[in-house]
């Protein structure tokens, strides 16, 4: 069964840069049929998607954020990561990873989430 | 970018009393629409996939329908444990979307 945890500061200060990592255990990141996602959740809001990365570094931003997202694979420690720039007040929010099955879409497993608030 | 809207926001619900929410897509998505729930300080959880196909593990109150724009996801004869935001999700064309989510009370 696998399973995914999100790791990273709960804190970031305005302007700075996002960091988060998702590792992922109980099954290989290198599998050829799985996208990897972040998806992330407003205070009391709704979800999110905000893109997602293959094994091979390939990957798709959603458009709306995509001049601050950046997302980088490490096959050797079986995980991936989110990096956002610049953010703001805005960008508190709880960060999910997420598993996608290529092709379907739908994501059948996810981290527990963790919370990042921007503030000075 | 699809856009999709859910109805209602808000519902009370009766244990055992049907509950029938819907997802309305900006165009047409033909069955690529799938159903999530999220209980309180949990992630969500994949009930429905491809509109109307089941999810190993999921109690068989669940269930869904649809194609094109329009979408249901109905539970039948809900259970108190039931209470949760539901959400659908796009995967027809990217980027996906999920709609902005129907709360469920407990009456």
């Amino acid at each position: 069964q696998v399973q995914l945890q999100e790791s990273g500061p709960g804190l970031v200060k305005p302007s700075q840069t996002l960091s988060l990592t998702c590792f992922v255990s109980g099954g290989s990141i290198s599998s050829g049929s799985l996208f990897w996602s972040w998806i992330r959740q407003h205070p009391g809001k709704g979800l999110e998607w905000i893109g997602y990365i293959y094994y091979s570094g390939t990957t798709y931003y959603n458009p709306s954020l995509k001049s601050r997202v950046t997302m980088l694979v490490d096959t050797s420690k079986n995980q991936f990561s989110l990096k956002l720039s610049s953010v703001t007040a805005a960008d508190t929010a709880v960060y999910y990873c997420a598993r996608e099955v290529r092709g379907l879409g739908y994501f059948d497993s996810w981290g527990q989430g963790t919370l990042v608030t921007v503030s000075s | 970018e699809i856009v999709l809207t859910q109805s209602p926001d808000f519902q009370s619900l009766t244990p055992k009393e049907k509950v029938t929410i819907t997802c309305r897509a900006s165009q047409s998505i033909g069955s690529s629409l799938h159903w999530y729930q999220q209980k309180p300080d949990q992630s969500p959880k994949l009930l429905i996939k491809f509109a109307s196909q089941s999810i190993s593990g999921v109690p068989s109150r669940f269930s869904g329908s649809g194609s094109g724009t329009d979408f249901t996801l109905t539970i039948n004869s809900p259970e108190a444990e039931d209470a949760a935001a539901y959400y659908c999700h796009q995967s027809s064309s990217l980027p996906y979307t999920f709609g902005q989510g129907t709360k469920l009370e407990i009456k």
